[in-house]
């Protein structure tokens, strides 16, 4: 079964350009989740979703991060404008209800 | 306050010899879910075993056991019979049951040492 998948897997950018970095989650799973992993604040949940709905959005740092899931097969995460500081690991996870959370290999993410 | 505590940055094992990595939190909910997941250098997230708090027995998945003791709010990894192959950062992580609270919190990580 294909697990969670990520892209891209590395992204190196300039400051101030978009990014945009794409889940597709398990199949059947109706959790999804964006996480980013920094040595500074270790793992923290960014957004989560429920049947593509938002449900907690708390820990996205600011409006330059915007996620969507336009459907049960899809998330992104956009970032606008990028600042070196946004420089993580982004992992995607999925579950389904009650169930342990998959990850996906993340994205490695970096702001020159 | 820090919902999942690992107090070992890192620790250092023999190959074959058995591990325990600790893990306490900290949660007013009644139920809830206590995982760990491992890391290798690769940059991976594995999940390996859950527990939860409603569980009588302790959670077991091969190598992996859970040591789980609800007074103490605590659910320690334990690895038997260590491989070099376990070499990784382990991460404890728990899952609230409040609705809206679906996300899991991580513990700062233990990174391992398996040596020969």
């Amino acid at each position: 079964d294909a697990g969670v998948i990520q892209s891209p897997r590395h992204e190196v950018t300039e400051m101030g350009q978009e990014v945009t970095l794409r889940c597709k989650p398990i199949s059947g799973h109706d959790y999804l989740f964006w996480y980013r992993q920094t040595m500074m604040r270790g793992l923290e949940l960014l957004i989560y979703f429920n049947n593509n709905v938002p449900i907690d959005d708390s820990g996205m740092p600011e409006d330059r991060f915007s996620a969507k899931m336009p459907n049960a097969s899809f998330s992104t995460l956009k970032i606008q404008p990028s600042e070196p500081r946004d420089s993580a690991v982004y992992f995607c996870a999925s579950s389904a209800q009650g169930q342990p959370q998959h990850f996906g290999d993340g994205t490695r993410l970096s702001i020159l | 306050a820090q919902k999942i505590t690992q107090t070992q940055p890192g620790m250092f094992v023999q190959e074959k010899e058995a591990v325990t990595l600790d893990c306490t939190y900290d949660t007013s909910d009644q139920s809830y879910g206590l995982f760990w997941y491992k890391q290798p250098s690769s940059g991976e997230m594995i999940f390996l075993i859950y527990q939860g708090s409603y569980d009588e027995q302790n959670a077991t998945e091969g190598r992996y056991s859970l040591n789980f003791q609800k007074a103490r709010k605590s659910a320690n990894l334990v690895i038997s019979a260590s491989q070099l192959g376990d070499s990784a950062m382990y991460f404890c992580a728990m899952r609230e049951a409040t609705p809206g609270r679906r996300a899991l919190t991580f513990g700062s990580g233990t990174r391992l040492q398996v040596q020969p």
